[in-house]
């Protein structure tokens, strides 16, 4: 599987937006990108997922580069809810199972 | 809501003691999943099933086996506990479509201490 890296850590204030970055450059042509994020004490939630397009759902936004080697989570208005674990995932079309990094741990400032 | 239900919340087990851990999905999800997470190791998968009866090692299934006899129940055994299983375990169900694993849903997991 195609690697990522993430920043170890973020910080953010409430009510802004926030952009969480992840480089994946060694990406091939059906890896899909997937976000997860995990709150303290809870298992892993999907966030959102896509493969060339951008993509928007009620939680988050993905922006996905042209060259795809790179790919940016966006919270629109943050929230203290939002502290947790974010984790870039990529896995091939037909993959059967995902792998999770460290992840990125996002802090958000009241 | 889609849920993934771990039978146990937290749990304490004996070294050498045969321990089941049981997870149930309401979803109707072909693949399901059983992950360790230990403080800077991130998830870990142990196995995983994409059919009943059918099973996968995961990166490390040294120490466990799995059953899945029911679409809905994924179980994980630990033969004979032993201390470095201490660990958080989290369950998760999965949907295909097109090829294309997505939405992994998560228990709320199980923390195992082996004394």
């Amino acid at each position: 599987d195609a690697k990522t890296t993430q920043p170890n850590s973020m910080e953010s204030n409430e009510e802004e937006p926030v952009h969480l970055p992840c480089n994946h450059s060694t990406i091939s042509g059906t890896d899909y990108i997937h976000w997860y994020r995990q709150l303290p004490s809870q298992g892993p939630e999907y966030v959102i997922h896509g493969l060339t397009s951008n993509v928007n759902n009620r939680m988050a936004s993905l922006a996905i580069a042209e060259d795809r080697k790179s790919s940016t989570l966006i919270l629109h208005r943050a929230t203290l809810r939002d502290a947790a674990v974010y984790y870039c995932i990529l896995a091939r079309k037909g993959a059967q199972k995902l792998v999770f990094g460290q992840g990125t741990r996002l802090t958000i400032n009241p | 809501d889609v849920k993934v239900t771990q039978s146990s919340r937290y749990l304490v087990k004996r070294t050498g003691e045969k321990v089941f851990l049981e997870c149930v999905q309401d979803m109707d999800h072909e693949n399901m999943f059983w992950y360790r997470q230990d403080p800077g190791l991130g998830l870990r998968l142990i196995y995983f099933s994409y059919d009943v009866k059918m099973k996968e090692k995961g990166d490390i299934p040294e120490g466990y086996s799995v059953s899945r006899e029911k679409k809905e129940r994924f179980s994980l055994i630990l033969e004979s506990a032993s201390t470095n299983q201490t660990s958080m375990y989290l369950c998760a169900s999965s949907a295909v479509t097109g090829r294309v694993v997505y939405g992994y849903t998560f228990g709320s997991g199980t923390r195992l201490t082996v004394v």
